[in-house]
This record gives structure tokens, sequence and C-alpha cells, in this order.
């Protein structure tokens, strides 16, 4: 069983507004990654890290950022919350093997 | 470039009855593929995954799916459906092997089971 956390698991906020949606993973693993899903849609990559102060932008282009300060905890923040930001987010991490473990998601509502 | 095609994006087959999940992949390299399952206000979690090794792979739950590279598949079957099998399905591609750990995925298969 893969422990990675993520919080808020629900979050209802409106437009404007400064959000930042927590991951973390306490198997030590170095590469880490954020995903946006819509309902019924595939998963987009939008943020990865491959270790301690490397992040990269993924395939679909997103206003959020990442930092990765520490080997577990990889934080999406989203400046100025709004609706088309309304999602769900998942975040994942992996060993260096090919299997990435995900975390509960966070839905999140821009009103 | 690397994509994934379900065919199906919605599947009900009736309880004991037989699952099968399509799944084709295009990859410039030899791929690695996977099937996770994700339940209802869940994570994804991983069934099963292809690595360059055995081209039929079993995983948790009673599933299996099997490399067929000149069809470019990698179907997922079950062979008698339980109700607790009802989630969404999704196969993904990474090209690992080649440097790129990066995870494709499809658009998803809702599996529904009929009692």
């Amino acid at each position: 069983e893969a422990d990675i956390y993520q919080t808020p698991r629900y979050l209802v906020i409106g437009t404007g507004k400064k959000i930042t949606l927590e991951c973390s993973q306490t198997m030590g693993h170095d590469k880490m990654y954020w995903y946006q899903q819509d309902p019924g849609m595939e998963l987009h990559l939008i943020h990865y890290s491959y270790g301690v102060n490397s992040t990269e932008k993924g395939d679909l282009s997103s206003e959020s950022t990442v930092s990765r300060i520490r080997t577990e905890h990889f934080p999406l923040t989203l400046e100025s919350a709004r609706p088309s930001h309304t999602s769900q987010y998942l975040c994942a991490s992996s060993g260096g093997g090919e299997t990435q473990y995900f975390g509960p998601g966070t839905r999140l509502l821009v009103l | 470039a690397q994509s994934v095609t379900q065919l199906g994006s919605h599947v009900s087959v009736s309880e004991g009855a037989l699952v099968l999940l399509r799944c084709n992949y295009s990859s410039s390299v030899p791929p690695y593929l996977f099937w996770y399952v994700q339940y209802p206000n869940q994570g994804l979690q991983l069934l099963l995954k292809y690595t360059s090794a055995a081209t039929l792979v079993k995983g948790i739950n009673g599933f299996e799916a099997e490399f067929k590279k000149s069809e470019t598949s990698f179907h997922l079957t079950k062979p008698s459906a339980h109700m607790s099998d009802a989630a969404e399905y999704f196969c993904a591609v990474s090209d690992l092997g080649f440097g790129n750990e990066k995870l494709t995925f499809g658009t998803g298969t809702r599996l529904t089971i009929i009692p």
C-alpha cells in the first residue's frame, strides 16, 4: 500500500483566492507528479519533479505552480483561482521504477 | 509521441460474465503499459503492468492483460465479473525504458456490473 496523502480532499473557494493543494509521501520517492482530471476525461500531467529543487511543466499547460523543497512534499499553488480551474487534482510519486503511486485526489470547485 | 486509445467509454456486463476492456497504444519505442482502476472519490490504484517480460500479465483482483505487439493492444480481462469491479479503468503507456518516465493515459472506461 502506497503512502501518499493529499489535503484537502474537497475545496470550494471563491474566484481570486490563492490556494495551495498539499501532497506528501512517506516512501522517500524522488519523483513526484501532479495530474489534472476533468470528469469523464483522462489524466493530464501538469507538473513533475525528479528531486529536490527540480520542477518541470507537464504536457498540459497550467497556471498553477509547484515547489519541491523537501523530498516528501510537493505542493501545488494557484495564485488567483478561477472557475476554469475547477477540476480534480491527483498527485503521484515513484521511486525510480516504472510504477506511479497515486494519492486520493483533491476536488476543487471555484465559484 | 505516445498515445492510448480505449474503445468504449462505458461497458456493462452481468455479474459472473467475462469482462473485456480494450486498450490500443501508439509508441515509437517498446512501451511499458499499465492498467489503473479508480473507484469513486479515490485516486488511481495499479491493477497490473507490462514491462517487457512475459506478455501475459496477471494483476490484482483476478484481472489479467495480454501484450500483443502485432496488434499494438493491451486489453484487460477478467473471467467472471463481481459487483465490486464497478469502477473507472485507465490504460496508460510510458517510454520508461528509454528515459521518459511520464505516463500518457487513455480517456478511461467506466465499467458497470449488472446484478
